[in-house]
């Protein structure tokens, strides 16, 4: 079966850490996002990276970054950690042109 | 831009009922759609996804329509039970291997 492994499900930072969140896929998928999820606001996308070494701004992509030094992982960083940036997030991948997997989550709380 | 909407945001039904979600979209010019569940605190489930060029896509209860001249897709679920409560999403897939487009779900309780 095909997946998509978030390294953490529950993570707590302090202000101004910086935090690295990991996504593995092993289903050899081009594609792959990183969302923040929050109650109203719906799937907010990230970043998003269609090969390696390849990335693109998705439509929140203020205090973040990625890394795709391989195929199979999609990192989201984040440089200083605020407390606005407590949330939900979200990884996928996905072929060209094809369906979503989506991970299991990490709620991250910055305190 | 590509808007998805879904309504309403939350639904109520006793167990047993047949029921349809909505899902509408602005820009006829989609590649896919695909609908999802999401389960409280946990990540998207995929349920079914319909290429363009498909009607329908069917998986055991489930059955989702998709009518591109009207943006329009529906999510039927037969027989409702209280395992089927979650929130239901579906994103819409452009040409050009763009990112999907997401509404914002619906949100189901089926009350036993």
């Amino acid at each position: 079966d095909v997946k998509v492994t978030q390294s953490s499900r529950y993570l707590v930072k302090r202000t101004g850490e910086k935090v690295f969140l990991e996504c593995v896929q092993d289903m050899d998928h081009e594609n792959m996002f990183w969302y923040r999820q929050d109650p109203g606001l719906g799937l907010r996308l990230i970043y998003f990276s269609y090969d390696v070494k390849m990335k693109e701004k998705g439509d929140i992509p203020e205090g973040y970054s990625v890394s795709r030094e391989k195929k199979e992982r999609f990192s989201l960083i984040l440089e200083s950690a605020s407390t606005n940036q407590t949330s939900m997030y979200l990884c996928a991948s996905s072929p060209s042109n094809y369906g979503y997997t989506f991970g299991s989550g990490t709620r991250l709380t910055v305190v | 831009k590509q808007e998805v909407t879904q309504i309403p945001a939350a639904l109520s039904v006793p167990e047993g009922e047949n029921l349809v979600l909505n899902c509408s979209f602005t820009d006829s010019a989609i590649y896919n759609l695909q609908w999802f569940r999401q389960d409280p605190g946990k990540g998207l489930t995929s349920l079914l996804l319909i290429q363009s060029s498909q009607r329908e896509q069917t998986s055991g209860r489930l059955n989702a329509s998709l009518d591109k001249s009207s943006g329009r897709s529906t999510l039927y679920i037969a027989a409702s039970q209280p395992g089927d409560s979650a929130t239901y999403l579906c994103a819409v897939g452009q040409i050009g291997n763009t990112p999907l487009v997401f509404g914002k779900g619906t949100r189901l309780s089926v009350i036993a």
